[in-house]
């Protein structure tokens, strides 16, 4: 069964609102969770990576006040789009990774569609 | 800068055909080599390689490792129509933060 969710699946918001995006781990405590962003045709490309109680540590280009993220616990992380724009629409897809182990376990994935 | 190519971009089949998906890395500090398969929505786990020369197998997939060459190939036998996804190599090279480093996908098409 699924190990990772993420909630809502797709959304639709208008341009200069905040869209939150959930990442959930169901069945373990995940020490750190991953941001990723992908366009269409594009490989998956990394956002941030966010351990719990502690701040995210975002890759070069993205903007941690626009995006921001929150890993409240070991079992959520929030992604936050502030203000978003068109260009922002994007496919945003978490994934988890557990104690002593190295592979990542992916969510499903939100797409997000700012008009 | 970690980098990570697969070839080739994209590719068509029949069903029953047999492929092989080739990912190579440049990499410092390497730790171990991921596959996952993409369909519509997130990518989902296959193998992980960390030693060279040994096969991982599962069903009709199967992979390896060359650490030596820094590659690795990905070979699905007698191919159907619901392989048809993006297959996705990734790179983990170590560092506190676990971070994987993606290439860009073999898209694959079975046809029937």
């Amino acid at each position: 069964g699924a190990v990772v969710s993420q909630h809502p699946s797709w959304v639709i918001c208008k341009s200069g609102t905040s869209v939150k995006i959930e990442c959930r781990s169901l069945d373990f405590q995940a020490t750190t969770m991953f941001w990723y962003r992908q366009f269409p045709k594009q490989s998956l490309m990394l956002m941030a990576t966010s351990n719990e109680g502690s701040k995210a540590t975002y890759e070069q280009g993205v903007e941690k006040d626009k995006f921001l993220i929150n890993h409240a616990s070991l079992t959520l992380s929030t992604l936050t789009v502030t203000s978003a724009h068109p260009e922002d629409s994007s496919f945003y897809i978490c994934s988890v990774k557990f104690e002593h182990f190295y592979e990542q376990y992916f969510g499903p994935g939100t797409r997000l569609t700012v008009t | 800068e970690d980098k990570v190519v697969q070839s080739p971009l994209s590719l068509v089949v029949h069903e029953g055909d047999t492929v092989t998906l080739n990912c190579s890395y440049e990499v410092t500090n390497f730790r171990s080599l991921l596959w996952y398969k993409q369909e519509k929505k997130a990518p989902t786990f296959l193998f992980m390689l960390t030693s060279s020369g040994i096969e991982k197998k599962s069903g009709r997939l199967s992979s390896i490792l060359d650490k030596k060459e820094l590659f690795s190939i990905l070979n699905i036998t007698a191919t159907q129509t619901g392989d048809s996804a993006v297959y996705l190599c990734a790179v983990h090279s170590g560092g506190s933060n676990y971070k994987l480093t993606f290439g860009k996908g073999t898209l694959l098409t079975v046809n029937p």
